[in-house]
């Protein structure tokens, strides 16, 4: 089982719509939780992060994250084509205050 | 403000060669870490300094890689020899104890 697992899609969207994209991880003991936008070529670019349980918005974006389930999300609303990247889910490692375990990423089309 | 930068974008070598990647990290940041991405993969940890010292270089793969950070200023990532599964993107990081600040990646194929 991978640490942090993600559908790499691609999850096709239509501009304006909401666009949905999860992460399951598997280290129960996990406190700190990053979404990470990567455009084709380019360096991963930090959208959002979150720690505790519940909902985190910021402009067209919100986190969610429910540790019981071991799930968090990002939810983009009013999609926009420029949205159209990779979207890479990250954890801190356990015991660890820095060392990112990375999910291998969506592929996320928002479509005119 | 400059953001991290690495030298080359792309490398490609023969089995066998050596290849040394640079990281120039954000003015003032004293944490740098190095990360690699296997195509198809997801991103892994290599190492971790700060300042000077390694504080953290568990995901290594093994002694053909070689991470240095003289002066505490930029760093280096030297394969030697590399093989063909050394192949992928090799991205640097750095911080000031948050955020971590990504470079561009050096794309670095093994034939």
């Amino acid at each position: 089982q991978k640490e942090v697992e993600q559908n790499s899609g691609p999850l096709s969207v239509p501009e304006g719509a909401i666009a949905s994209l999860n992460c399951t991880y598997s280290d129960r003991g996990s406190q700190s939780f990053f979404w990470y936008r990567q455009y084709s070529g380019k360096s991963p670019e930090l959208i959002m992060f979150i720690y505790s349980n519940g909902d985190k918005e910021d402009g067209r974006f919100t986190a969610q994250l429910n540790k019981a389930s071991q799930y968090v999300s990002l939810l983009i609303r009013d999609s926009q084509p420029s949205d159209s990247a990779t979207y890479l889910c990250a954890v801190i490692k356990t015991d660890s205050n820095y060392q990112l375990i990375w999910g291998a990423g969506t592929k996320l089309i928002i479509k005119p | 403000e400059a953001g991290v930068t690495q030298f080359p974008s792309h490398s490609v070598i023969e089995k066998g060669q050596t290849v040394t990647l640079r990281c120039d990290p954000i003015s003032g940041h004293d944490n740098l870490y190095w990360y690699r991405r296997v195509m198809g993969k997801e991103i892994k940890f290599l190492l971790h300094f700060v300042k000077e010292s390694k504080q953290d270089e568990s995901g290594m793969p093994n002694n053909r890689f070689l991470a240095e950070r003289t002066g505490g200023t930029y760093s280096t990532l030297k394969v030697q020899p590399a093989e063909l599964e050394d192949s992928g993107v090799y991205f640097c990081a750095s911080s000031h104890g948050g955020e971590q600040f990504f470079g561009p990646g050096t794309r670095l194929t093994v034939l």
